[in-house]
């Protein structure tokens, strides 16, 4: 699977988006990429995959490029309780390993 | 709607000491069930995974078992624990048959101490 490249950290305020970037230069053409949540002491959450076409559901936005080599995760109206770790995986269908790495930590301040 | 519950949320075990964690899902049938570890300040480590009642693939040799009773039931065991068994364990599960980019979905967790 591709490797992912993320920023260790984010701030963001209260109510404004949260940009979230990932680089996966070195994706190849069948690979999805997903979003995943990790809060303190809970297990990881999903938020959203895609393959090429920007993505929408109830908690967030993905934004893939059209070479596909990077990608954004938008949370639209940030609230104190979206401050966790973000992670960005790329996968092969089928593959049973979500491999996470080290994410981003997104704090939003009030 | 699906869920999936893992028990006992902690744990503190002395060495030599066995394991059980249980793990099981409502409202799908046939999922995929799998057992992740993680260790403190890292990533997710996939130990087992089952795509059906009895059949268990392991990834990564360890003092750790895993087994699939019931459609809906994952178990992890040990027989004697080791220190480096400490950490975070997470049960996953997902669509069984699908176009292969269907997502796991994980559950709270058991954080697992060994004295």
């Amino acid at each position: 699977d591709a490797k992912t490249t993320q920023p260790p950290s984010m701030d963001c305020a209260e109510g404004r988006a949260a940009n979230l970037p990932c680089n996966h230069s070195t994706i190849s053409g069948n690979e999805y990429v997903y979003w995943y949540r990790q809060i303190h002491s809970q297990g990881p959450q999903y938020i959203i995959h895609g393959l090429k076409n920007n993505e929408t559901n109830e908690m967030a936005s993905l934004i893939i490029t059209e070479d596909r080599k990077s990608s954004t995760l938008i949370l639209p109206h940030a609230t104190l309780r979206d401050t966790a770790v973000y992670y960005c995986i790329v996968r092969v269908p089928y593959n049973n390993d979500m491999r996470f790495g080290a994410g981003t930590r997104l704090t939003v301040k009030p | 709607s699906q869920t999936i519950h893992q028990w006992p949320a902690t744990l503190v075990q002395p060495v030599g000491s066995p394991l059980s964690l249980e793990c099981t899902v409502e409202g799908t049938s046939n999922p995929n069930l799998y057992w992740y570890r993680q260790a403190a300040g890292r990533g997710l480590q996939l130990l087992f995974y089952s795509v059906g009642i009895g059949q268990i693939s392991s990834e990564v040799p360890q003092n750790l078992s895993a087994s699939r009773p019931q459609d809906r039931q994952f178990i992890l065991s040990s027989k004697k624990l080791l220190l480096s068994d400490s950490g975070f364990y997470l049960c996953a599960w997902s669509v069984g048959v699908d176009r292969g980019d269907q997502p796991q979905h994980f559950g709270d967790g058991t954080r697992l101490s060994i004295l």
